[in-house]
């Protein structure tokens, strides 16, 4: 089952506009992650977040945790084409057994920027 | 970062055969390797979690006679698709930390993808 809902499913913006990007669980977080892949390549890091109401920026890309720590957004501020691709958000969660954590990605968000 | 390598990075088997995708960590001991599986347009699905020295977990849905996973150093943990069919055929991505506990960052693997005729 899918411990994380990612949403929207798809995006399509026009270049320039801004977007967001949510990413919620209904248990506490203790990291989430988010990264950027183009399909059939691999994963880019783009930001960790641990701390409840943590939020980090690179470039044009800002990411917040809430304090519950239950739910992340992703922003992107002023699309542009090179922002295109898949992203997901990932959080590490408890294994069965309980000794392990692994992480678990949402179901992802295609991004399509249009010129 | 840590540099996690994968290989093959592109694999074409005929249905019935046997394939073996390796995962390395370059920089870096992994105490743990997670495999996952990518079909087109979807999520990363988790697979099985391994420590090094010890047997792999599965997650629900995963047979373990049909991917075997070995973890038999700490830089290198081996996935075998056996008896491979076409449904087998997707993007298989490794990753790697250093600990167990979430304050390790996990490094992934630029991935494998595998297509079985």
């Amino acid at each position: 089952s899918q411990e994380l809902e990612q949403s929207p499913q798809s995006l399509i913006v026009q270049e320039g506009k801004n977007l967001t990007i949510n990413c919620t669980s209904s248990k506490t977080l203790y990291g989430l992650y988010w990264y950027k892949q183009k399909y059939g390549e691999g994963l880019i890091f783009l930001m960790m977040l641990q701390k409840g109401g943590e939020e980090k920026s690179h470039e044009k890309i800002t990411a917040k945790l809430d304090e519950k720590k239950q739910q992340s957004s992703l922003h992107i501020t002023a699309s542009q084409p090179s922002h295109a691709g898949i992203y997901l958000c990932g959080a590490d969660i408890m294994g069965r057994e309980g000794s392990n954590y692994k992480l678990t990605f949402g179901k992802g968000t295609l991004l399509t920027v249009n010129p | 970062g840590a540099v996690v390598s994968q290989h093959p990075s592109r694999v074409i088997c005929k249905s019935g055969t046997s394939v073996k995708i390796e995962c390395r960590s370059l920089d870096f001991q992994a105490t743990t390797m997670f495999w996952y599986r990518q079909f087109p347009k979807q999520s990363l699905m988790l697979m099985a979690t391994s420590n090094e020295g010890s047997k792999a977990t599965y997650e629900q849905g995963v047979e373990k006679d049909k991917f075997l996973i070995n973890h038999a150093s700490l830089t290198l943990s081996t996935l075998t698709v056996t008896s491979a069919h076409p449904e087998d055929s997707s993007f298989y991505i490794c990753s790697a930390k250093e600990g167990l506990a979430p304050v390790y960052e996990q490094f992934f693997g630029p991935g494998t993808r595998l297509t079985v005729l």
